[in-house]
């Protein structure tokens, strides 16, 4: 069990540009969930997986974000035509089937120039 | 909507003194989870409580989970500096299986 992991850990990248995140949960968890956290503030949800299927969207989740899990494994995220109020951390949690505890990756920190 | 209060927003206080932070939810909600951030930092799970009444403690932190109140507390003894951090509850509940976070409680523990 190496925990949740998330990567890149920073991304600086211009307004307009797409980027994507990757994550990959711990073993055999076959939830995934991915979070937005702003400073200050705590974790919004955006969206969550149950093996490969994605069963849940925030309204925050403009057409600009996508999210996948082809084989229910690792997931990425991806923000097309990036704009500056984008900027925050990215957080991604797994969670077993019969577990309660939702685990947090170190996320990943996007700014958008 | 589910919405989740927590307060106070910040706190500052002394080492060796003892505070509840507190927080409040909307709707109905099947599990209330305790996390820790400290700065640059992802998310810590101190408690998940599943029932009312629950009580989870460790060293020196306590929490307790009233659903008819829809009220849970956590309970810091003696503080040391160590403990300062951010604190988040988080709730599942209403229709959906996601957790919404509070705003979170900026702790700082002063010598």
């Amino acid at each position: 069990d190496t925990g949740v992991s998330q990567n890149p850990r920073h991304k600086i990248t211009k307004r307009g540009q797409n980027v994507t995140f990757r994550c990959d949960p711990i073993s055999e968890h076959n939830r995934l969930y991915w979070y937005r956290q702003t400073l200050g503030q705590g974790p919004e949800f955006l969206t969550y997986f149950q093996n490969e299927a994605q069963l849940e969207k925030s309204r925050l989740l403009s057409d600009r974000f996508s999210a996948e899990r082809p084989k229910g494994s690792f997931s990425t995220l991806e923000i097309q035509r990036t704009e500056q109020g984008d900027s925050a951390m990215y957080l991604c949690a797994s969670r077993g089937g019969t577990g309660e505890k939702l685990f947090f990756g170190s996320g990943t920190q996007l700014s958008v120039l | 909507e589910l919405k989740v209060e927590q307060n106070p927003l910040f706190l500052s206080m002394q080492e060796g003194k003892n505070y509840t932070i507190y927080c409040n939810y909307s709707t109905t909600s099947d599990r209330l989870y305790w996390y820790r951030q400290d700065p640059g930092k992802s998310l810590e799970s101190l408690f998940v409580l599943l029932s009312n009444g629950a009580v989870k403690q460790e060293g020196r932190l306590m929490a307790s989970l009233d659903t008819k109140a829809r009220l849970s507390t956590l309970h810091i003894t003696a503080a040391v500096h160590d403990l300062s951090a951010t604190y988040f509850c988080a709730v599942v509940g209403g229709l959906s299986t996601n957790m919404r976070f509070g705003a979170g409680t900026r702790l700082t523990v002063k010598p």
